[in-house]
């Protein structure tokens, strides 16, 4: 069964440090999506992301916040200059063309020390 | 824009029970309503969804009633099982926007 993969699973990083967390969405979907989720806090819209550009984008997803689809698989989320309140699980979601059902990848903790 | 709410956060059950969750959402514009099931270290998994021209649906032991003039929705899990133990999201979604989750509900299924 297809599915959404992210890498990596765990990562730790200097305040300040930039982090590049990367997403390989479900093929011949169309609409991608980032989330976070603070640890035990409900799941949050980052940003969604279509035809190769940003659709919608929360009030979260600040200048610190940018995503890219460099090689037609591959959909990164990068945050430049890492604070320790963006110490969260991210998850990654893709959806097909015309679908409604999301699917979200197994996450990547980021702990910013 | 849109607000989804969701009770209990918390919700214990014996085994074989039932359990029923509910959510209300604000944006009459909604027209999708998934739900998600999250275990520990895990990212949300869909489990049951519908849309606002159906008013339920079902699945095994899961269901969904969607209300949509009262702006709700509830998910219903028949029979219960330990493995059902895990946080459940709710979500609405406007048409081509983003989902908008409910804070979850914390299901602990007693042997």
């Amino acid at each position: 069964e297809p599915e959404v993969t992210q890498t990596p699973s765990h990562q730790v990083t200097q305040m300040g440090q930039e982090v590049i967390l990367r997403c390989v969405p479900i093929s011949n979907h169309l609409y991608f999506y980032w989330y976070r989720q603070i640890l035990g806090q409900k799941v949050e819209f980052l940003v969604s992301f279509y035809n190769n550009e940003i659709s919608e984008k929360s009030e979260i997803f600040d200048d610190q916040f940018s995503v890219e689809r460099p090689d037609g698989s591959n959909f990164t989320l990068k945050i430049r200059s890492t604070k320790l309140e963006d110490s969260a699980m991210y998850f990654c979601a893709s959806m097909g063309q015309g679908g409604t059902e999301a699917f979200f990848g197994q996450g990547t903790r980021l702990t910013v020390v | 824009g849109e607000n989804v709410e969701q009770h209990p956060s918390t919700l214990s059950v014996q085994e074989g029970d039932s359990a029923v969750i509910k959510c209300t959402y604000s944006d009459s514009a909604s027209n999708y309503f998934p739900w998600y099931k999250q275990e520990l270290g895990k990212g949300p998994q869909l489990i049951i969804d519908i849309r606002s021209n159906v008013g339920e649906k079902k699945d095994q032991r899961i269901a969904v009633t969607l209300n949509k003039t009262a702006k709700h929705f509830s998910l219903h899990i028949t029979e219960t099982q330990p493995e059902d133990s895990a946080v459940y999201f709710c979500a609405a979604r406007p048409y081509g926007q983003n989902f908008v989750f409910g804070p979850g509900t914390r299901l602990s299924v007693l042997p």
